[in-house]
């Protein structure tokens, strides 16, 4: 069973820096590996597939890059809004889904 | 616009059953493979079970294997959860979730706002 690792588990940082968050796989996944954004009460929200495929709808300041079994999200210019509780998952031969134990971020 | 309306959470004491649903609607839900995915409070995400668009492939996670059933009605455009022998660590929000099949198949396109199942005596 692959197993994610995200970094750092939280990261706090003021609005307009760029941010990187980290999505490690214990095996390949080839690209088959997704991000989520959770604001605080809401649902996931998908935002990357296929490694760096933008989902309909968000915006270009989100970006994702990576394969095998090293991922990152970026986000260029952070903004208040982004204040999220940021998923990978990984979709290898699924089910089952495996998700990552989360990178909080937090916008000073 | 895609859609998904979970309802039936709520408060049941140990041992106890419960069933939710999940409403799906601006979509041809047929074309679509459905999960439930789950979320202690405080805690990350933990998928459930996955059945497939004609129910003939059906997977669970270990946790819930023997105590949950899930199941569909195409014609309904509904998905369903029994949950049995519930227990204190079942206690969480349960979302319903769509695979996408765009570039890849397998991402959690779409997702529902999610239903709280709270198990306490």
């Amino acid at each position: 069973e692959r197993v994610l690792t995200q970094s750092p588990a939280t990261l706090s940082v003021s609005p307009g820096e760029r941010v990187t968050l980290s999505c490690r796989a214990s095996q390949s996944v080839s690209s088959n590996l997704a991000w989520y954004q959770q604001k605080p009460g809401q649902a996931p929200r998908l935002l990357i597939y296929a490694a760096s495929t933008r989902a309909t709808g968000v915006p270009a300041r989100f970006s994702g890059s990576g394969s095998g079994a090293e991922f990152t999200l970026t986000i260029g210019s952070v903004q208040s809004e982004d204040c999220a509780v940021y998923y990978c998952q990984h979709y290898v031969n699924w089910p089952p889904y495996s998700f990552g134990p989360g990178t909080k971020l937090e916008i000073k | 616009e895609v859609q998904l309306v979970e309802s039936g959470g709520g408060l049941v004491r140990p041992g106890g059953s419960l069933r939710l649903s999940c409403t799906a609607s601006g979509f041809t839900f047929s074309d679509f493979t459905m999960n439930w995915v789950r979320q202690a409070p405080g805690k990350g995400l933990e998928w459930v079970s996955s059945i497939s668009r004609s129910s003939d492939h059906i997977f669970y996670a270990d946790s819930v294997k023997g105590r949950f059933t899930i199941s569909r009605d195409n014609a309904k455009n509904s998905l369903f959860l029994e949950m049995n022998s519930l227990g204190v660590e079942d206690t969480a929000v349960y979302y319903c979730a769509r695979v996408g099949v765009v570039v890849t198949v397998g991402q959690l396109d779409y997702w529902g706002q999610g239903t709280l199942v709270s198990v306490s005596s």
